[in-house]
């Protein structure tokens, strides 16, 4: 199986400062790597996602980094704002179905 | 689409009783699973399913089962409830193949008492 680890478990940031989550994962066969948010009381939801063959990945103010070789992966946020105040997950599939997720992290965004 | 629905959103019940949480989703995903979320302990997979009459084992399955008659429908049963099991309940889904977006419902809330 897969065993996904993330750091730090609490972030406080100041509006407007970056945020950034690392995960490491122990199988080298993982392919894909998604990121979720979860707002208090809601479901997660699929913010960013990578796979094994690209090692950057951007959307607005959100990046993803991957390497493949540390077998480690981030989570960038720039300009954060109060409302990206919120659990962040990272995962990592090893097969075609099983996702494997990280602890958490909880993201607090300073006003 | 009303995409990944679960039912009830909240349950309380006694040590020892049973009961199914109920999940649907109306994408013809192939795939359907069942996460439990503890605080601090991310989202561990209960069962999941690669398609109707398929249903396999994930990282806690016991005190838990589950069916798959249906595309639509993945009801999870819990056959003999314990404390340990108060958690929240996500179902998921996604459509087949290696790299595809999934999709959870919106979460039951169960305490056990």
């Amino acid at each position: 199986g897969e065993n996904v680890e993330q750091h730090p478990s609490t972030l406080s940031v100041q509006e407007g400062d970056s945020a950034v989550i690392k995960c490491t994962y122990s199988d080298s066969a993982s392919n894909y790597f998604p990121w979720y948010k979860q707002e208090l009381g809601k479901r997660p939801q699929l913010i960013i996602d990578i796979r094994s063959n690209v090692g950057e990945k951007k959307d607005q103010r959100i990046a993803v980094t991957l390497n493949k070789t540390a077998k480690h992966f981030s989570l960038h946020i720039t300009e954060t704002q109060p409302e990206d105040s919120a659990v962040y997950f990272c995962a990592a599939r090893w097969n075609d179905y099983k996702l494997s997720f990280g602890a958490g992290t909880t993201v607090t965004v300073r006003a | 689409n009303a995409g990944v629905t679960q039912t009830p959103k909240f349950q309380v019940l006694k040590t020892g009783q049973s009961m199914t949480l109920q999940c649907a989703q109306d994408m013809n995903h192939e795939y359907m699973s069942w996460y439990r979320q503890d605080p601090g302990m991310g989202l561990r997979l209960i069962h999941y399913s690669v398609g109707a009459g398929i249903t396999d084992q994930g990282e806690v399955p016991n005190g838990y089962n589950v069916s798959r008659s249906t595309t639509e429908d993945f009801p999870l049963r819990l056959l003999s409830a314990a404390p340990s099991q108060t958690s929240v309940y996500f179902c998921a889904s996604k459509l087949g193949g290696k790299i595809n977006e999934q999709f959870f419902g919106p979460g039951t809330r169960l305490t056990v008492l």
